[in-house]
Parts: C-alpha cells; structure tokens; sequence
C-alpha cells in the first residue's frame, strides 16, 4: 500500500490564483481529512468527509472548496489564494473502525 | 467545544533520562480518544500512542507510554529512555465525532547527549 499520497509537495502561487491539492489513499478509508499547519502551532482542520459524496467543514474553512467522488481521492481546492494560505497542508484518512488517523506527507505552500 | 492545552513550548531532557510531556483537554463528549504525534524536522506526522476514554489501563508502547488521568483531564506523555533520534516537536491531539482531530500548539523537545 502507498497509505495517503498528496501532490505536489511544493507550491508557490501568486495572489489570486487558484489551484488544487490532491490527496489520495489505497487503504479504502471512509473518513478523509484536510489539515493545516502554519508556523509554531498545531494542526487546525478544514475540512473532512465521512465517506463519498459526504463532505462537511472544519475550523478553518474559509477560501477553500473540498469534494469526495470517490473513496480514495478528496482533493482540496484553493478558489483565490491570499498570503494567509501560505501553510504546510496535510490530508488524513482513518478506517470507520479505529481512531487511528494516517497522514500523508504534506505540502507546502507559499502564496506571494 | 473541545481544546488540547500543550503548556510547556519547549523541554530539555539528558538522552537516556524519562521525560514528561504534558496535555490537558477539555470536552463535553463522553466518548473520545487521546493521541500523541511526533514531527521531527523532515515534517511528516508519525502516530506514537492512542487512549480511549472509557480504556480502563494506561496505553503504553514501547517506550512511550500515556498517563491518563481522567477526572483532570490530562493525557500526559511519557518517553523512557530518551534518544537523540527523539529529539522532535510532539503534538497531543483529541478526537470527537467523525474522527475529527483537535491539536495542541505542540513542545519541541530537545535530547541533549
């Protein structure tokens, strides 16, 4: 298994452009989730999915789009990037039936 | 709403010394888990240990091990035998409905030799 990949692993936009995250995982998960992390502080959620076609917001929602489609892949989509977005994002998947949560990666983004 | 309190933004211990990291919590939800992640500096989110609300022993593996104390509200995490590789920021987290999770502000931890 590749457990949860996420591409690209670097990014830098410009002000006001959008682009998408991809996360994808192999383990047939139910719950995916979108993390972010900004410098000396913990993860905060953006949003997560309980399953495909199911998606709900996290702490911190605003100026991001998700969906589920299917089971593996919840790709976060960053509609207009601002400079507040400049952050190490992480997606997260876990079984229905542990509390364990696998992480993928991350990917840094800088937005100028 | 739920909150993680990490209070200690940086700890020192000697390598081969026991170390404490500690987390309090707060939640009005009577099911819930408690977890430890490391990052070292390479910046991946390794799951270290995990404690249900309603495990009735402390969860322990290998060398980490999670002082539950539930009537605090704290999940504290212990280290024996620390290591230089241990040297890393450590982040206790908390998990409510759809396996959401909620993140303290993390201690970085230095191993001196």
């Amino acid at each position: 298994n590749a457990g949860v990949t996420q591409t690209p692993k670097f990014q830098v936009l410009k002000t006001g452009q959008s682009m998408t995250l991809q996360c994808a995982q192999d383990m047939n998960h139910e719950y995916m989730s979108w993390y972010r992390q900004d410098p000396g502080m913990g993860l905060r959620l953006i949003h997560y999915s309980v399953g495909a076609g199911i998606t709900d917001q996290g702490e911190v929602p605003n100026g991001y789009n998700v969906s589920r489609s299917t089971t593996e892949d919840f790709p976060l989509r960053l509609l207009s990037a601002a400079p507040s977005q400049t952050s190490v994002y992480f997606c997260a998947s876990r079984p229905g039936s542990s509390y364990e949560q696998y992480f993928g990666p991350g990917t840094r983004l800088t937005v100028t | 709403a739920q909150k993680i309190t990490q209070t200690q933004p940086g700890m020192f211990v000697q390598e081969k010394e026991a170390v404490t990291l500690d987390c309090t919590y707060d939640t009005s939800d009577p099911s819930y888990g408690l977890f430890w992640y490391k990052q070292p500096s390479s910046g991946e989110m390794i799951f270290l240990i995990y404690q249900g609300s309603y495990d009735q022993q402390n969860a322990t593996e290998g060398r980490y091990s999670l002082n539950f104390q539930k009537a605090r509200k704290s999940a504290n995490l212990v280290i024996s035998a620390s290591q230089l590789g241990d040297s890393a920021m450590y982040f206790c987290a908390m998990s409510g409905t759809a396996g959401k999770l909620i993140f303290g502000q993390g201690t970085t931890l230095q191993v001196k030799p």
